[in-house]
Order: structure tokens, then C-alpha cells, then sequence
């Protein structure tokens, strides 16, 4: 089983709705979780880090964590066509200093 | 990005020859990353750096080095290329093992 697992996608939504993008992780130790969005051809950016269970929210974003089951998703609200990107999950395995990506989800905001 | 400076940013190589990739920080980060990026793969983590001379292996180390001589610099030596080592190279840094990471502008290098 990979550390952490994203959905490949590519998934697609509606202009102005909710993009759902979920990662699950086997560490069950890990203690902190992150959400980087990359353009085609750029560097991924981070958007949210979370590290206690619950929602995390900024902006059009929210960040949700479950440490018993060991997932953590992203929410956008209002979604936009910039908002059209590969989404990546990391996790920070906290018995060493590795931080693993999962593979990635693309999402596309169809206008 | 500000901060982090990765070099060559493209390099076309031959099988076979030797390659290193610099990653450059300003920063004073204890960590640093590298790591390689293909389609349907995702990032995945090569090598890692926790301070000076401390290193440790990723996910996907076969086929690669790494030394860091000074906190500001953390090389990545291919010592025989392949072509299966055709990929984008990002580096990235953080001050501390839970803070985000962030990125350099990465490196894409052709193994022909």
C-alpha cells in the first residue's frame, strides 16, 4: 500500500459548484498534512496545511482532517476555471523527516 | 521561487555520462528535498537532507547521490545516467519537518 493515495481524476465540476478532493495515508502516526495545487509546467504552491482533526478554512478553501480514519480532504467552494490544476497531498511520516506526495488529482472546472 | 534557485533548469544528457543538479538556498533551511516528477507518478521523493552531511534515502533512491557540504547547498548526482532517469527534478526546502514545503523552479532533464 502506497503512503498516501490520491484519486487520479481527472475529476471534473461545474463552474460555481464544490470540488471535493480526498487523500487517504497509512501512517498513523503522522501529525502534519498539506495541499499543494501545480499548473501544467510550474511548481506546486502550497495552498493548506492542517494538523489537528477538524476544518480548516481559508477563503473558498477548507481543509478537513480525520486522524481515526486517517484521511484528509479539500473543499472549494464557488469553483473557478483558475482553479483548474493537479491538487497533491503530502504528509509529513513522523517517525522520520520524509514528507511523501500521493500522485495527484486533476481537476478541471468546466465553465 | 524567492529563496531557492535549482540549476541547470534544462540539460539534455547522454546515457551513460554523469549529472549533477544543484539546488541553491538562501533561506538558512535545515531541510531540503529532492525530488523527481513523471506522469501518473506524482512527486516522489529521491533523497533528503536534515542539516549538514545528514542525509537519508527516499522512495526512489536507486541511481542517485546527494551531498550537502553547506546548509545553502544540496546536490543531486546521477553517476551513470539513464534514460529512465528522464523526468522534472523539483528541490524544496523548510525550516522545520512539519512547516510546508516550498519549491524550486525545477529542473527537466533528457536522458537520451
Amino acid at each position: 500500500q502506497k503512503e498516501v493515495e490520491q484519486n487520479s481524476g481527472p475529476l471534473s465540476v461545474p463552474e460555481g459548484a464544490i470540488a471535493s478532493l480526498n487523500c487517504t495515508y497509512s501512517d498513523r502516526v503522522s501529525q502534519s498534512f498539506f495541499w499543494y495545487r501545480q499548473y501544467s509546467g510550474k511548481s506546486p504552491e502550497l495552498i493548506m496545511s492542517i494538523y489537528s482533526n477538524g476544518d480548516k478554512e481559508d477563503g473558498r478553501f477548507t481543509a478537513q482532517l480525520n486522524k481515526a480514519s486517517q484521511y484528509v480532504s479539500l473543499l472549494i467552494r464557488d469553483s473557478q476555471p483558475s482553479d483548474s490544476a493537479t491538487y497533491l497531498c503530502a504528509v509529513n511520516l513522523n517517525r522520520d523527516d520524509k514528507i511523501i506526495f500521493g500522485k495527484g488529482t486533476r481537476l478541471h472546472i468546466l465553465p | 521561487d524567492a529563496g531557492i534557485t535549482q540549476s541547470p533548469r534544462h540539460k539534455v544528457t547522454e546515457t551513460g555520462t554523469p549529472v549533477t543538479l544543484r539546488c541553491h538556498q538562501t533561506e538558512n533551511h535545515r531541510y531540503m528535498y529532492w525530488y523527481r516528477q513523471d506522469p501518473g507518478h506524482g512527486l516522489r521523493l529521491i533523497h533528503y537532507s536534515y542539516g549538514v552531511k545528514d542525509t537519508d534515502k527516499g522512495e526512489v533512491s536507486d541511481g542517485y547521490s546527494v551531498s550537502r557540504s553547506k546548509t545553502e547547498d544540496f546536490l543531486l548526482t546521477l553517476e551513470s545516467a539513464t534514460s529512465s532517469q528522464t523526468s522534472v527534478y523539483f528541490c524544496a526546502i523548510t525550516w522545520d519537518k512539519n512547516s510546508p514545503l516550498h519549491f524550486g523552479n525545477g529542473t527537466r532533464l533528457t536522458v537520451t
